[in-house]
């Protein structure tokens, strides 16, 4: 199984909106709706933002916002704001109990 | 509110075993519903499944670490571990305990971390 594709980066200024992209394939982007996104500040575990494509856990600013076309994920983070500058990652189940993850995209706030 | 606490050696010989332990508190290991694994971050890289446990007991690897991985349960003491052998310098990273939610698929509890490096 192949890493998701990501862009290595992505960036915005503040109150902007920025997506980020997460290409797969059928057989696990496309063939799934079992994509999450997660954010990740440095030295910090990641956190949970998107789950089933397009719902967001209790407490995540509905700012965040997930979607899905074919074998591509889309995180959107709308009204940009300095806390959201951090990591993002993808991730798909990929059938018979295996998940994989993508690269990561660094989000840079301007 | 459920916590989760990786433990085990920081350092590890090339060629050894890596053993790591996750303690699971707040929750019961045992709880239907869940997944337990571990993902592993190297320096300056991405998020890498590694392999996961069923509340049922059942496991589940990743293809590329498959031969390498023991992923097992101590429920008497709401910990599960995980042991990775012969490992290598590409190895070191930063490994993580979950916890997955098996209605939702995804990854809902996540430990600190503990970092893990590989080098005589």
């Amino acid at each position: 199984q192949s890493a998701l594709t990501q862009p290595p980066s992505a960036s915005g200024s503040p109150g902007q909106s920025v997506t980020i992209s997460c290409t797969g394939t059928s057989s696990d982007v496309g063939g799934y709706n079992y994509v999450s996104w997660y954010q990740q500040h440095p030295g910090k575990a990641p956190k949970l933002m998107i789950y089933d494509v397009t719902k967001r856990p209790s407490g995540v600013p509905d700012r965040f916002s997930g979607s899905k076309s074919g074998n591509t994920a889309s995180l959107t983070v709308s009204g940009l704001q300095a806390e959201d500058e951090a990591d993002y990652y993808c991730t798909s189940y990929a059938g018979s109990n295996n998940w994989v993850f993508g690269g990561g995209t660094k989000l840079t706030v301007l | 509110q459920l916590q989760l606490q990786e433990s085990g050696p920081g350092l590890v010989k090339p060629s050894e075993t890596l053993s790591l332990t996750c303690t699971v508190s707040g929750g019961s290991i045992s709880s239907s519903g869940y997944y337990w694994g571990w993902i592993r971050q190297s320096p300056g890289k991405g998020l890498e499944w590694i392999a996961s446990l069923s509340y049922s007991g059942s496991t589940y690897h990743n293809p590329s670490l498959k031969s390498r991985v023991t992923i097992s349960v101590d429920t008497s003491k709401n910990q599960f571990s995980l042991k990775l052998r012969s490992v290598t310098a590409t190895d070191t990273a930063v490994y993580y305990c979950a916890r997955r939610d098996c209605g939702t698929c995804s990854v809902d509890s996540w430990g600190q971390g503990t970092l893990v490096t590989v080098s005589s």
